[in-house]
C-alpha cells in the first residue's frame, strides 16, 4: 500500500530516445509534482499539477512534458533524451487545500535515469 | 524568489551526541511552511519535521526539534541522541502557504554519525 509509487526505479537508455516515467498516488491528494535531483544532490521542482491543470513549469526544456490522466496519476514524458538529462527524478504529492498536513509532500522512491 | 541556504555541506557527530544543522531562507511571504527532509542512501525522501510560519512554538518530533527564528529567517534542526540510522543527507525546504507551489530546497547537509 505504497503512498506514492513511481516506475521504473532505474532506467538506462540511449541518447535521442523517448521515455516515460509513471507515478501514482493513493493518498487522495489534490496536487502532484515532479522534481529533478542532479548529480550534486540538488533538488529542483519541475512541474506541479493541481486538478489536472499545470501550475508551475520551472524553465524546463519542452522535451519534458507531464501528463495527468486523472488526479491520482502524473506521468513524465521525455523526448529526445540528452546526456544532461541523467538524474534522479522524484514524483511527489501533497494536499494544498484544507489544514491537515497541508503542504507536506510525500515522495516516491525516485527513478534513476541514465542516458548513454 | 524564495531561496533556502544550508551552509554546512557536511557535519559529523559522535553517536549519542547532539548535532544542529543550519538553514536560512529568504521570502517576502507571511504564510509559508518549512520542512526538514532526510534522504538516506536508499534515496527515499522522508519527512523529518514540519513548521508552519504562523506558529511561534518550535516543532518537535521525538529526538528531532527545530529552532524557528522567524525574524532572522532561520530554521535549524537539532538531533538529540544521534543514532547510526540518522546518517543521511538532510534537506531544508520552504513552501509558500497558498497555491500549489512545490518545495524550494537547500543544497543539503550530509550528516555522518561516528560510532
Amino acid at each position: 500500500d505504497t503512498a506514492v509509487s513511481q516506475t521504473p526505479k532505474y532506467l538506462v537508455t540511449q541518447m535521442g530516445n523517448d521515455k516515460s516515467i509513471k507515478c501514482e498516488q493513493n493518498l487522495g491528494h489534490d496536487t502532484m509534482y515532479w522534481y529533478k535531483q542532479d548529480s550534486k544532490k540538488f533538488l529542483k521542482i519541475m512541474f506541479s499539477y493541481n486538478n489536472k491543470e499545470l501550475i508551475i513549469n520551472e524553465t524546463v526544456p519542452n522535451r519534458f512534458s507531464p501528463k495527468s490522466p486523472d488526479k491520482a496519476h502524473l506521468n513524465l514524458h521525455i523526448n529526445s533524451l540528452e546526456l544532461g538529462d541523467s538524474a534522479v527524478y522524484f514524483c511527489a504529492s501533497s494536499q494544498v487545500s484544507g489544514r491537515s498536513l497541508k503542504g507536506v509532500a510525500f515522495f516516491g522512491q525516485g527513478t534513476r535515469l541514465t542516458v548513454v | 524568489a524564495q531561496t533556502v541556504t544550508q551552509s554546512q555541506p557536511e557535519m559529523s557527530v559522535q553517536e549519542a551526541e547532539t548535532v544542529t544543522l543550519s538553514c536560512t531562507y529568504d521570502t517576502s511571504e507571511s504564510d509559508y511552511y518549512l520542512f526538514w527532509y532526510k534522504q538516506p542512501p536508499s534515496r527515499q525522501m522522508i519527512l523529518v519535521i514540519r513548521q508552519e510560519a504562523y506558529k511561534q512554538q518550535n516543532a518537535t518530533e521525538n529526538r528531532f526539534s527545530v529552532n524557528f527564528q522567524k525574524a532572522a529567517k532561520s530554521f535549524s534542526l537539532k538531533i538529540s541522541d544521534s543514532q547510526l540510522g540518522d546518517a543521511a543527507m538532510y534537506f531544508c525546504a520552504y513552501r509558500r502557504g497558498g497555491g500549489a507551489d512545490g518545495l524550494t530546497f537547500g543544497k543539503g547537509t550530509h550528516l555522518i554519525i561516528q560510532p
